[in-house]
């Protein structure tokens, strides 16, 4: 079935470094790829999102860049804050055909002040 | 942007007992609408589709008699917990869609006693 491999599981950076996190999908039908971030007890936040006819977009510190060839998309902040803190999911969803959404483990990130 | 709501936030329950949790697009129609499970430290994952007017697509390993859905209109959707365990206790967290963004209600933490 269709899956969504992240890594790494868990990322400490020192504050005002930059953080990567990486994630493969199998479904090669998957044309919207999420990012979201969610603080311990809270839903979800959408940060970011890249559709399949984009290989990059940026929106301040967050840039996300996806290789359809490869079937794998990045994440990037630059710049890191302690508020960067939190757990992120990347997700690979159709947006045809009900929009379901496979999400990735997800990667704790620490920064550290 | 799109607003989606839960309810309650916060259930705890006797095991045997069943439990049903709402959710709600408060701004918009979702003819679809999905729900999922959260256990802690781990990822979203995918329960069941729900669609209005027609039964819920469930995934893999998901017990349709014991988690059951209903989507009776265009902006709500509930999920029965039926004679709830104690390794039913977790995060659920419902979503909908609004033209191509998913939009994720605050979730409802249940507690089976």
């Amino acid at each position: 079935g269709e899956n969504v491999e992240q890594h790494p599981s868990t990322l400490s950076v020192q504050e005002g470094d930059s953080a990567v996190i990486k994630c493969t999908y199998s479904d090669s039908a998957s044309n919207y790829f999420p990012w979201y971030k969610q603080e311990l007890g809270k839903r979800p936040q959408l940060i970011i999102d890249i559709r399949s006819n984009v290989g990059e977009k940026k929106d301040q510190r967050i840039a996300v860049t996806l290789n359809k060839t490869a079937k794998h998309f990045s994440l990037h902040i630059t710049e890191t804050q302690p508020e960067d803190s939190a757990v992120y999911f990347c997700a690979a969803s159709k947006l045809t055909g009900g929009f379901k959404t496979i999400f990735g483990a997800g990667t704790r990130l620490f920064v550290k002040a | 942007g799109a607003v989606v709501s839960q309810h309650p936030s916060r259930v705890i329950c006797k095991s045997g007992t069943s439990v049903k949790i709402e959710c709600r697009s408060l701004d918009f129609q979702a003819t679809t609408m999905f729900w999922y499970r959260q256990f802690p430290k781990q990822s979203l994952m995918l329960m069941a589709t729900s669609n209005e007017g027609s039964k819920a697509t469930y995934e893999q390993g998901v017990e349709k008699d014991k988690f059951l859905i209903n989507h009776a209109s265009l902006t709500l959707s509930t999920l029965t917990v039926t004679s709830a365990h104690p390794e039913d206790s977790s995060f659920y967290i419902c979503s909908a869609t609004s033209g191509d963004t998913q939009y994720f209600g605050p979730g409802t933490r249940l507690t089976v006693l």
